[in-house]
């Protein structure tokens, strides 16, 4: 059965270095989004892209957050520089056009 | 006030017990979401709807759009069942509003 891949599982980071996190989407699934999770909360909405255009980046801190999807299939989520607040689980999930979200396992982020 | 609100916010159950988990949501929507999260963090789609009743095995879930509310059952509940349950509504968008979810602890 497809599944979304997210890489790496975890990752621990000092503050202010950089990190990136990697998503390959479902295969043919046009739509990809990012988001964020702290602990003991729901998933917030960071980016979303239909194939390699940003639809709604709206709640994505541009100031160190970007979000690229080059060829519209797989997906790099990167923070530069990470701070303290940073540390959450990092979501990523595919869809085909307005259907149901398919997550992978994500990546749980702490910065230390 | 969030527009998506699940109670209860923690729940404990022993094996075999009859389980409910409640979302209520204030805005318009196209269709509702159950979502699962295990302690590993990947999250697995249980069911969406838009209206009426949905069964997949011992999970049930039900929406009343007119009350703007939704209910998760578990029927004879197990040990593996223990997870957080997400609800997540869809407005008019491809936008998910999520809900905090309900921690649920089954013991043997």
């Amino acid at each position: 059965e497809a599944e979304v891949a997210q890489s790496p599982r975890y990752k621990i980071t000092e503050k202010s270095q950089a990190v990136a996190f990697w998503c390959d989407p479902i295969s043919g699934h046009a739509t990809l989004y990012w988001y964020r999770q702290i602990l003991g909360q729901g998933p917030e909405l960071l980016v979303q892209f239909q194939d390699e255009s940003v639809v709604d980046d709206s709640q994505l801190p541009k100031d160190r957050f970007s979000a690229e999807r080059l060829k519209g299939v797989d997906s790099t989520l990167k923070i530069q520089p990470a701070e303290l607040g940073d540390s959450a689980m990092y979501l990523c999930a595919s869809s085909p056009v307005r259907n149901e979200q398919y997550f992978g396992p994500g990546t749980r982020l702490t910065v230390t | 006030k969030n527009e998506v609100e699940q109670s209860p916010q923690n729940l404990t159950a022993q094996e075999g017990e009859f389980i409910t988990i409640n979302c209520s949501y204030s805005v318009g929507i196209s269709a509702l979401h159950w979502l699962q999260q295990h302690p590993g963090g990947g999250i697995v789609s249980l069911f969406m709807l838009s209206s009426g009743k949905k069964k997949h095995g011992r999970l049930i879930a039900t929406i009343n759009i007119q009350e703007k509310h939704s209910s998760l059952h578990i029927t004879a509940s197990h040990p593996r069942d223990s997870a957080v349950y997400i609800c997540a509504v869809r407005p008019n968008t491809d936008k998910l509003i999520f809900g905090t979810g309900t921690r649920l602890q089954v013991f043997p």
